[in-house]
C-alpha cells in the first residue's frame, strides 16, 4: 500500500532564505506526483505537476524535483518571501490510476518577515 | 465559473442529522472528485465521476454517504446519519479531461468544513 510521508510537519525561516521541503514514497509505481499549497479557508492550489518520466519541473521560485528509485521528491523554493507563508502538500499519483492521489500530511511553512 | 464553488462553506449538523454539500465545477470540466480532509491530515479520496458517470466510490467510507452528478455539472455529497467521525473538511476538485487523459491538474474548490455536535 503506498504511503506518503512530508517531513518536517512544521517549518520557520527567515524572509530571503532558500528552502527545500521534502516528500517520500513507499512504492515507485507512480503516474505522477503534484504539489499543492493549502492556505487556511482557500482550498489547495496546485503548483507543479511532475509526470513519472520527469526528473524535474520549474515554476517562478519554485522548483520540484522527483527520484522514483529512492522514493523522493524535493520542493525548493528560493528567495523565500511572508507570501510563501501556507501548508505544502504532496499527492502521488498511483501506477494504476491517475486520479486516485495519495497524499502526504504536509508541511506548514512560515516565513518569518 | 472562474473557479470550483463549494456549499456551504460551514455546516454545523447534530448527530443523526443528514447533510447535503453543494459542488459547481469549472464549466466544461469533465472529471469531478470529492476528499474528505480531517484536521493536520492530507486530503483523503472518497468518490471520482467522469461527466454524469461515477466511475470509482471506493473511498465513501460507509453507505451513508452518498454523491451524484446527474447531469455532468454540479454534484452533491449527501450523509445521512451524520456521526461524529464525519466531522471533516470536505473538498471538491475538477478537471478538464477524464481519466487517461494524462496529465490531471487539479482545480480545488475552497472546501465544505462539516462539524457534527
Amino acid at each position: 500500500k503506498q504511503e506518503v510521508t512530508q517531513i518536517p510537519a512544521a517549518l520557520s525561516v527567515p524572509e530571503g532564505e532558500n528552502l527545500v521541503l521534502n516528500c517520500s514514497f513507499t512504492d515507485s509505481a507512480i503516474y505522477n506526483l503534484q504539489w499543492f499549497r493549502q492556505d487556511p479557508g482557500k482550498g489547495l492550489t496546485s503548483l507543479l505537476l511532475i509526470q513519472s518520466s520527469q526528473r524535474e519541473q520549474t515554476s517562478g521560485r519554485l522548483n520540484a524535483s522527483l527520484d522514483k528509485s529512492s522514493g523522493r521528491s524535493t520542493l525548493y523554493i528560493a528567495a523565500s518571501q511572508p507570501g510563501d507563508s501556507a501548508t505544502y502538500l504532496c499527492a502521488v499519483g498511483p501506477g494504476d490510476s491517475n486520479y486516485q492521489l495519495i497524499w502526504g500530511a504536509g508541511t506548514k511553512l512560515i516565513i518569518k518577515p | 465559473g472562474a473557479g470550483v464553488s463549494q456549499s456551504p462553506r460551514y455546516k454545523v449538523a447534530k448527530r443523526g442529522q443528514d447533510v447535503a454539500l453543494r459542488c459547481d465545477p469549472i464549466s466544461g470540466h469533465v472529471s469531478l472528485f470529492w476528499y474528505q480532509q480531517a484536521l493536520g491530515q492530507g486530503p483523503e479520496f472518497l468518490t471520482y465521476f467522469q461527466n454524469e458517470a461515477q466511475l470509482d466510490k471506493s473511498g465513501l467510507p460507509s453507505d451513508r454517504f452518498f454523491a451524484e452528478r446527474p447531469e455532468g455539472s454540479v454534484s452533491t455529497l449527501k450523509i445521512q446519519r451524520t456521526q461524529q467521525e464525519d466531522s471533516a473538511v470536505y473538498l471538491c476538485a475538477s478537471s478538464l479531461e477524464g481519466v487517461g487523459s494524462g496529465a490531471n491538474v487539479l482545480t480545488f474548490g475552497a472546501g465544505s468544513r462539516l462539524t457534527v455536535l
